[in-house]
């Protein structure tokens, strides 16, 4: 069974500071990884997605893959108040799959 | 990246009965995949739909309580039939875009679901 495995927190930053969210899988096909932002009450929100060992950086977000220890992280950096959500770990294993999710990690920014 | 809507928003309904879903992308897309988020919960995976085929479920969900359609490439519909307490979910849609390289989900708002 594919297991997608989060802190869930609550993570709590201090404004400025990074961010650091970790996630591990069980699935070693696995083939593309992806992190979302879900705001209370809202549909989750596409933040990074990566399919290559090593970093990719889209302006304050860096998302880390290293499929050999079978880890993804998130780095948030300058926190704001509004990066204040949960954030989900999701992993697909093939092009056709669906998601398989973490249950998500609370992070709180505190001004 | 794709738009996805969803209709309805949100519904109160009372057991035992269906409620039908209606997810609508604005490109046409080959895979929908249908997801329900429990209360405080992440999201599960119901199915996915392929335009022409019939959906694949996953374990624990099951054509006769969540039929699906997929008429064509940018249209799918979720049932949620016979309903009960439980099925009190948000249920969400989404759809892959992209190229075979990196084909990446994106999600309608979803529908609440309340079932009393």
């Amino acid at each position: 069974q594919k297991e997608v495995e989060q802190n869930s927190g609550p993570l709590s930053v201090p404004e400025g500071a990074i961010a650091s969210l970790n996630c591990t899988y069980s699935d070693r096909g696995s083939q593309s990884f992806f992190w979302y932002r879900q705001y209370s009450g809202k549909s989750p929100e596409l933040i990074m997605s990566i399919y290559s060992n090593g970093d990719k950086e889209d302006g304050r977000f860096t998302a880390q893959l290293n499929k050999a220890s079978q880890y993804v992280s998130l780095l948030i950096r300058d926190s704001q108040p509004s990066d204040s959500a949960t954030y989900l770990c999701a992993v697909k294993e093939g092009g056709a799959d669906g998601l398989t999710f973490g249950k998500g990690t609370h992070l709180i920014i505190q001004p | 990246s794709a738009v996805i809507s969803q209709k309805p928003s949100r519904d109160i309904c009372q057991r035992g009965t269906s409620l039908t879903i209606q997810c609508q992308v604005d490109s046409q897309v080959t895979m929908m995949f249908w997801y329900r988020q429990q209360p405080g919960q992440s999201l599960t995976l119901i199915a996915t739909a392929n335009q022409g085929s019939e959906a694949t479920y996953e374990s624990g969900f099951v054509i006769d309580k969540f039929p699906i359609s997929r008429p064509n490439l940018t249209f799918s519909t979720l049932t949620v039939s016979n309903m009960s307490p439980e099925d009190s979910s948000i249920y969400l849609c989404s759809a892959d875009t992209g190229t075979s390289g990196g084909k990446t989900q994106y999600f309608g708002p979803g529908t609440r679901l309340l079932v009393l």
